[in-house]
């Protein structure tokens, strides 16, 4: 089966401008979730998508970050504006339904640089 | 969820068995033990969990004490390609949050 996508590999933006990371979960999985990892810091929590719905958004830094999961398949990340501490990398993951038993699938991530 | 302890650093000759340990002396009974791997600029892989058996997988073993309060992950053969860093997580499964609190793990060196 195909894993867990997401795009762009790599992001370069101003400070100021917008980003929209992608991920596209396995067929099939009714959880995604954001994760990132910023410069030097350990990989945090960000939210979790039951199909469309939010069901945990707690680890959301601000109001600056969106996400949506239009669905319930692929998700959106949208940073606006960008500021440089957004610097870091994005990382996306899945699991099936009652997938706490289970160990999530994770992206290779979206490297975002804010300059 | 319950904190975990790991040691920061370690080296196995490849071919060996790398035994990687954990402490979580403050588990509950309703947490389980999860271990994830992360290669350079990959993302975290999962690689095993367990509650209080032992388990194994194509992948790692995972030894847990009978007390629950540490355990030890096992990569049978260790090759150049495990060399990543390693995170013991610990979490309740069944209800509230799906989380998974990464901590530093331990970077695992595998030398020729």
């Amino acid at each position: 089966e195909a894993g867990v996508t997401q795009f762009p590999s790599h992001s370069v933006i101003e400070k100021g401008q917008t980003v929209t990371l992608r991920c596209d979960p396995i067929s099939g999985h009714d959880n995604l979730y954001w994760y990132r990892r910023v410069m030097g810091k350990e990989i945090k929590f960000l939210l979790h998508f039951v199909k469309e719905s939010k069901q945990d958004e707690s680890g959301m830094p601000n109001n600056r970050f969106l996400a949506e999961r239009t669905g319930g398949t692929y998700s959106t990340l949208k940073v606006q504006p960008a500021e440089l501490e957004d610097s870091g990398v994005y990382f996306c993951a899945s699991s099936p339904r009652g997938g706490i038993g289970y160990g999530y699938t994770f992206g290779s991530g979206t490297r975002l640089t804010v300059v | 969820d319950a904190k975990t302890t790991q040691p920061t650093s370690m080296d196995c000759a490849e071919g060996r068995a790398a035994n990687l340990p954990c402490n979580h002396s403050t588990i509950s009974g309703n947490e389980y033990v999860y271990w994830y791997r992360q290669i350079h600029s990959q993302g975290p892989q999962y690689i095993i969990h367990g509650l209080k058996n032992n388990e194994t997988n194509e992948m790692a073993s995972l030894i847990i004490t009978e007390d629950r309060k540490s355990s030890t992950l096992i990569l049978p053969h260790a090759t150049l390609r495990d060399t990543a860093v390693y995170y013991c997580i610990v979490r309740v499964v069944g209800a509230g949050s799906y989380q998974l609190t990464f901590g530093k793990g331990t970077k695992l060196s595998v030398i020729p």
